[in-house]
């Protein structure tokens, strides 16, 4: 079993559609939490941060943590053609820096 | 611009040849990453530094593979008598240590012939 899991996808829906992807991971020791969206050959760049257990909102993006289930989720409300990219969920914690990724969802949000 | 930057973007090399890349983190972070990228998943860790400190290595990073950050700030990540396999985008990041939260460059993409 891989640390992180994330469906791959291929994911398609409409303009203004709610987006809903989302991570498992078996390490109980991740204490820090990312959402990273990467367009086609450049870097990923950092969407949500969220430490610990919880909610976290920033303009239509809200990324959810449940340690107790281990399971991570990021929305996306009112989705654009330009959120359309591969979105990477990422942990880290135990005393190591390194960041654990997921394989990555891809997006597309079609006009 | 004051975020990561990497150079170069791109790096065609035939077998056995050896590679070098650049990574300029942002100014006042003191941590620097390198992670290895292969098409359809997310990055994988290479290793750390804290300030010239190397601090953490995966089993990745065999010894074909050198990384250096020699004053703490740019690093160097070398790739000695490459092969096919280690095609990859190769990135890094850097971060100020509160959070874990990393910063990632644009990347260098490496082919290898």
């Amino acid at each position: 079993q891989k640390e992180v899991e994330q469906d791959p996808g291929p994911l398609s829906v409409p303009e203004g559609a709610i987006v809903s992807l989302n991570c498992t991971y078996s390490n109980s020791a991740f204490q820090y939490f990312m959402w990273y969206r990467q367009y086609s050959r450049k870097g990923p760049e950092l969407l949500m941060y969220t430490y610990s257990s919880g909610n976290k909102e920033d303009g239509r993006f809200t990324a959810q943590v449940d340690k107790s289930s281990k399971y991570i989720s990021l929305f996306i409300r009112d989705s654009q053609p330009s959120d359309s990219a591969t979105y990477l969920c990422a942990m880290s914690g135990g005393g190591s820096e390194k960041l654990v990724f997921g394989k990555g969802t891809k997006l597309t949000v079609n006009p | 611009d004051t975020g990561v930057s990497q150079d170069p973007r791109h790096k065609i090399t035939k077998r056995g040849q050896n590679v070098t890349f650049r990574c300029d983190p942002i100014s006042e972070h003191n941590r620097l990453y390198w992670y290895r990228q292969t098409l359809g998943q997310g990055p994988e860790f290479l290793t750390y530094f804290q300030n010239e400190a190397q601090l953490e290595k995966s089993r990745l990073l065999s010894d074909r593979f050198s990384a250096e950050r020699p004053k703490g700030s740019f690093s160097t990540l070398e790739i000695q008598r490459t092969e096919q396999g280690d095609s990859a985008m190769y990135l890094c990041a850097s971060s100020d240590g509160r959070g874990d939260t990393q910063y990632f460059g644009p990347g260098t993409r490496l082919t290898v012939l």
